[in-house]
């Protein structure tokens, strides 16, 4: 069964700083994978998605990730941090029927100043 | 990007009464929409797919006869929670897919308490 794993339940960046939040998959075939952000009062907002092709997809807001297929990871990066990425951060896998998504956790991101 | 309504975005019922949620697509037509429930500090986890016009599919472990979920146009799907109780109490997030755009949209959720 597909799954998604996102070690890292809470993380604490300086403002500036560098960021990377873990998301590890499990699934059979190529999977089709998702970053989402989920702000307070506010819907969850794609911020990238991987289906096929280049490896390294770029999103909205800074936000990148790689898919390494050998390490069954989907890492989100950003080269620095502002004060209002501060939010919940899903990762998610499409489902093998190809209509639902399955959630990792989520990671909370704290930016100190 | 599109957008997914929900109504309310919070409330709080008595134990034994139902409560319905409204989920809304907007600016486009959406043939699926799908809800999940989220616990504090947890993830997403999906109740069931509704689709226009038929029954809804739902996830294992999930009581079909206390979520019933109606589709019964392109641009809203219900949530109703029946006789609530307090361990109902959660956070319910729909999404609405845009064949279009093939992604899926999220509303910003409601809180529902059951005193």
């Amino acid at each position: 069964a597909q799954s998604v794993t996102q070690p890292d339940i809470h993380i604490t960046v300086s403002e500036g700083a560098s960021l990377e939040l873990r998301c590890n998959y499990s699934y059979g075939a190529t999977p089709y994978l998702f970053w989402y952000v989920q702000s307070p009062g506010q819907g969850l907002q794609l911020l990238l998605k991987y289906f096929s092709g280049d490896t390294l997809v770029q999103g909205i807001k800074g936000f990148e990730a790689e898919f390494k297929r050998s390490q069954s990871s989907f890492n989100l990066r950003k080269p620095s941090v502002h004060w209002s990425d501060a939010a919940e951060y899903f990762c998610a896998v499409e489902n093998q029927a190809g209509t639902a998504l399955i959630f990792g956790k989520g990671t909370t991101l704290s930016v100190s100043s | 990007g599109a957008v997914v309504s929900q109504h309310p975005s919070w409330v709080i019922c008595k134990s034994g009464t139902s409560v319905k949620i409204e989920c809304r697509s907007l600016d486009f037509q959406a043939t699926t929409m799908f809800w999940y429930r989220q616990f504090p500090k947890q993830s997403l986890m999906l109740m069931a797919t509704s689709n226009e016009g038929s029954k809804a599919t739902y996830e294992q472990g999930v009581e079909k006869d206390k979520f019933l979920i109606n589709h019964a146009s392109l641009t809203l799907s219900t949530l109703t929670v029946t006789s609530a109780h307090p361990e109902d109490s959660s956070f319910y997030i729909c999404s609405a897919r845009d064949p279009n755009a093939d992604e899926q949209f999220f509303g910003p959720g409601t809180r529902l308490t059951v005193l």
